[in-house]
């Protein structure tokens, strides 16, 4: 019972690089989400799926971008790197029905140097 | 937009005592669902409470329970008998009930709970 899986849980980039966090889940979700962390700012949501082949924006897209093949997978992914993305980012999935909560993966604490 | 606020960055209370943290929300919708959500230093999000807008009767979940108001749009989170473990930040968060789309959870900004032994 893995829940929600991310990948990696540390990386350090450079200006400009690109990168994909990887994310699974194996809980038959519907829905899953990004989320990044910054230090005093509470969670802000990136991108959501409601279910495979569907994207859309969240609160804070700019310079990210996702796909969702499968229902298990939601990759994000960072094409230029800047300064501004160093943060903790939290994949996460539920299911449809609002009165769950959500699963969240581990993290992934990403500097960009 | 719907907004929560904690007004408390952080909170301080001896092992053993009761805590209660604060959040007050802003919605002009009547389905909705709030959530308490605990963040150890491990860094994994962990749910601890759930409420849900049309029920009165306020969610408890063994030490940890909420004092619900709809109609002042607050939601507190209880932590009797503080326990070493309970350390961490907590998160209020709020969904809004639509039945169509994603309905991303938006989350305060959180209170740093520290106990004190």
């Amino acid at each position: 019972n893995a829940g929600v899986t991310q990948t990696p849980k540390f990386r350090i980039l450079k200006i400009g690089q690109s990168m994909t966090l990887q994310c699974t889940q194996d809980m038959n979700h519907n829905y899953m989400y990004w989320y990044r962390q910054d230090p005093g700012m509470g969670l802000k949501l990136i991108y959501y799926s409601v279910g495979a082949g569907i994207t859309d924006k969240g609160e804070v897209p700019n310079g990210y971008n996702v796909s969702r093949s499968t229902t298990e997978d939601f990759p994000l992914r960072l094409e230029l790197a800047a300064p501004s993305q160093t943060s903790v980012y939290f994949c996460a999935s539920s299911y449809s029905q609002p009165s769950y909560g959500y699963t969240f993966g581990s993290g992934t604490r990403l500097t960009v140097v | 937009a719907q907004t929560v606020t904690q007004s408390q960055p952080e909170m301080s209370v001896q092992e053993a005592e009761t805590v209660t943290l604060s959040c007050t929300y802003d919605t002009s919708e009547s389905d909705y669902y709030l959530f308490w959500y605990k963040q150890p230093p491990s860094r994994q999000m962990i749910l601890v409470i759930r409420q849900e807008a049309y029920k009165q009767q306020n969610a408890t979940e063994n030490r940890f329970s909420v004092n619900f108001q709809k109609a002042a749009k607050s939601f507190s989170l209880k932590i009797s008998d503080s326990q070493l473990g309970d350390a961490a930040m907590y998160f209020c968060a709020y969904r809004l009930y639509s039945g169509g789309g994603a309905d991303g959870l938006t989350f305060g900004k959180g209170t740093h709970l520290i106990i004190q032994p």
